[in-house]
């Protein structure tokens, strides 16, 4: 059964605090997303992963970093944490290439709050 | 750019069918997919249909597919309480990501 798990189902962090969110797929899947989830905003894209140590900016990168060290494990990082990062964040993985209709398949979700 | 738009909420009667509808505005796109959200969870591929078909047919999921006007609706047959969750709209597109819509929240009636 394919596997995406998330270190955390919520945190709970303090303005200003470094914040590591973990995400781990065990389908060798090569591409690697970080999105966060707002009402009424639906999924915006933050950083997305090709391959180790590749990454590209999504839509809304500012205020987060990331990091892929290894192929199973992608991580996203803010550095300073601020309120308006008080968000629901979703990982996902996926095959690389058009070869087939290209699912993504999504961990359980990382709530996370900023105080 | 891109861009994916489906109603934020719809209110069905359980047993009667639910239609979700989306507009998607990227004709090159090669298949269209339905997530569903339950609560609590990630996403989950709920059915896709690739670009030249017109209707996929899965149990209880029909899948529209308009090219001419962009369109692409979801009907669920006989909804059930366990239909309640978010839906998701998406088109596949470059560089192997896909644009999500903003999510249609199904609410079962009794």
């Amino acid at each position: 059964d394919v596997k995406v798990t998330q270190s955390s189902r919520y945190l709970v962090k303090r303005t200003g605090e470094k914040v590591f969110l973990e995400c781990v797929q065990d389908m060798d899947h090569e591409n690697m997303f970080w999105y966060r989830q707002d009402p009424g905003l639906g999924l915006r894209l933050i950083y997305f992963s090709y391959d180790v140590k590749m990454k590209e900016k999504g839509d809304i990168p500012e205020g987060y970093s990331v990091s892929r060290e290894k192929k199973e494990r992608f991580s996203l990082i803010l550095e300073s944490a601020s309120t308006n990062q008080t968000s629901m964040y979703l990982c996902a993985s996926s095959l690389l290439g058009q070869s087939s209709y290209n699912e993504q398949f999504f961990g359980p979700g990382t709530r996370l709050t900023v105080l | 750019g891109e861009d994916v738009e489906q109603s934020l909420f719809l209110s069905v009667r359980e047993g009667d069918s639910s239609v979700i509808n989306c507009t998607y505005t990227d004709s090159s796109s090669t298949y269209l997919y339905w997530y569903k959200q339950e609560p609590g969870a990630g996403l989950q591929l709920l059915t896709y249909i690739f670009s030249n078909m017109d209707m996929k047919q899965d149990q209880r999921l029909t899948v529209l597919l308009n090219k001419k006007d962009k369109h692409l609706s979801l009907r669920i047959a006989d909804t059930q309480t366990g239909d309640s969750a978010i839906y998701f709209c998406a088109e596949a597109a470059r560089d192997d990501k896909i644009i999500f819509g903003k999510g249609t929240r199904l609410h079962i009636l009794p």
